[in-house]
């Protein structure tokens, strides 16, 4: 059962144009999103977070969307940048989840073309 | 992140033998994690702790066995490696409760049982 699903393998964008990374959760008890960028060889690292209680959450460049009654969130990237070319995960928690678990997406291979 | 690191980086070991690896955190975060990353699997939790000798199993926690006696150390055991063990392994902490949900991850250690 995959509570957390990110149906885009890969993506690929011009430098400079958005970036729009999906995610799609079945569990109603998630009240925590996170998404993580990963390079290859190295550890995922987090960049930004949402609660239920908020529909957009920004830091810089990043933005996260979340619409709970679609069970559905997105990171945009604006603009941007070769530097962003990674791996992404989108994961969810919620409150009455033992040991703060977080349930990770298959992740998205973003590609962002010079 | 310094926070966390993992040993060893990388393995191979043959079928049978059994092999531990090991995270250590500097942060003195309450929880802990194992994970693997596979193709198309994204992360799954193998097990997590909530404190010292508290812990329990996540999502593919057959084959595998963990303990954690100090704050800082978490172990994980695989008692007879097989070849589907082969993967890289993320070990995380997190403070968890409202310290934050967000985990930080160490840098993995690629395992491969041939």
């Amino acid at each position: 059962d995959q509570q957390v699903k990110q149906n885009s393998p890969s993506l690929s964008v011009q430098e400079g144009r958005i970036s729009i990374l999906n995610c799609d959760y079945t569990n109603s008890m998630f009240d925590y999103f996170l998404w993580y960028k990963k390079y290859p060889a190295e550890g995922p690292t987090f960049l930004i977070s949402i609660s239920s209680i908020k529909d957009k959450n920004e830091d810089g460049r990043f933005t996260v969307f979340l619409n709970k009654s679609a069970k559905h969130l997105s990171l945009h990237i604006v603009p941007s940048q070769p530097g962003d070319s990674a791996v992404y995960f989108c994961a969810a928690g919620g409150r009455e989840t033992s040991g703060s678990r977080l349930t990770f997406g298959e992740g998205t291979q973003l590609t962002v073309n010079p | 992140d310094a926070g966390i690191t993992q040993s060893p980086r990388h393995k191979v070991t043959e079928t049978g033998t059994p092999v531990t690896l090991r995270c250590h955190q500097t942060e003195n975060h309450r929880y802990m994690y194992w994970y693997r990353q596979d193709p198309g699997h994204g992360l799954r939790l193998i097990h997590y702790s909530y404190g010292v000798k508290d812990t329990d199993k996540g999502e593919v926690s057959d084959g595998y066995s963990v303990s954690r006696s100090k704050t800082e150390d978490f172990l994980l055991t695989l008692e007879s490696a097989t070849s589907s063990q082969t993967s890289v392994y993320f070990c995380a902490m997190a403070k968890g409760g409202t310290g934050g949900y967000e985990q930080y991850f160490g840098p993995g250690t690629r395992l491969t049982v041939t």
